[in-house]
């Protein structure tokens, strides 16, 4: 199994409050990615991170922000959580684009 | 845009019976296809991949081919088993950088039950 460490593994929060999710890899590969899931939608890309502070936006990006300060860690935050954040959050990894990536055991968020 | 489409479920079947989810893609140049299968309460494990047209994929008694002409990846298993109940999602990486096109596509996953 691929080297992904998604931390918390379940949060509860209330409306307005500012949450951090954090990957952590040890595979050292370049590239990271955060994606939701919701029932009927599949999974979506939120952000994703190319190299060390390069990062992009992906298919859902508002509401939130990420940072890569270091090859390993990939952050997502959400400055003022919301219920329609409500999701499971995965982190994902990829040696090479357009190559398969690996995915993390998933975050459940719950904002109430 | 890249874009995956695949049938929803839940698809219910015997133990035994023959498998076939299907997924059709749309793609700007040639992506590389995926199959991810979910089991409850974890992440995504990757099935089976084929990075061009007519390549086969196989794992686990898994099956799909790159049908370039039909846009089509479809996976197939000849006798599915209990174990095998699972959420499958098709996906599709475009392999090129830049307007989000990085990271991969998926459909929204075929929920799929097998009944002893």
């Amino acid at each position: 199994d691929a080297g992904i460490t998604q931390s918390p593994r379940h949060k509860v929060t209330e409306t307005g409050t500012p949450v951090t999710l954090r990957c952590h890899q040890t595979e050292n590969h370049r590239y990271m990615y955060w994606y939701r899931q919701d029932p009927g939608h599949g999974l979506r890309l939120i952000h994703y991170s190319y190299g060390v502070k390069d990062t992009d936006k992906g298919e859902v990006s508002d509401g939130y922000s990420v940072s890569r300060s270091k090859t390993e860690d990939f952050l997502l935050t959400l400055e003022s959580a919301t219920s329609s954040q409500t999701s499971v959050y995965f982190c994902a990894i990829s040696e090479v684009l357009g190559t398969e990536a690996f995915f993390g055991q998933g975050t459940r968020l719950t904002v109430v | 845009g890249n874009s995956v489409t695949q049938m929803e479920g839940p698809v219910t079947l015997s133990e035994e019976a023959f498998l076939t989810i299907n997924c059709t893609y749309t793609a700007t140049g040639y992506p590389s296809l995926f199959w991810y299968v979910q089991y409850p309460g974890e992440g995504l494990q990757l099935l089976l991949k084929a990075t061009k047209a007519d390549d086969k994929g196989s794992n686990k008694g898994f099956e799909a081919t790159y049908r370039k002409e039909t846009t089509s990846f479809h996976l197939e298993k000849g006798s599915v088993q209990v174990s095998d109940s699972a959420v499958y999602f098709c996906a599709l990486s475009a392999g090129y950088s830049g307007g989000g096109a990085d990271g991969l596509t998926f459909g929204k996953g075929t929920h799929l039950i097998i009944q002893p």
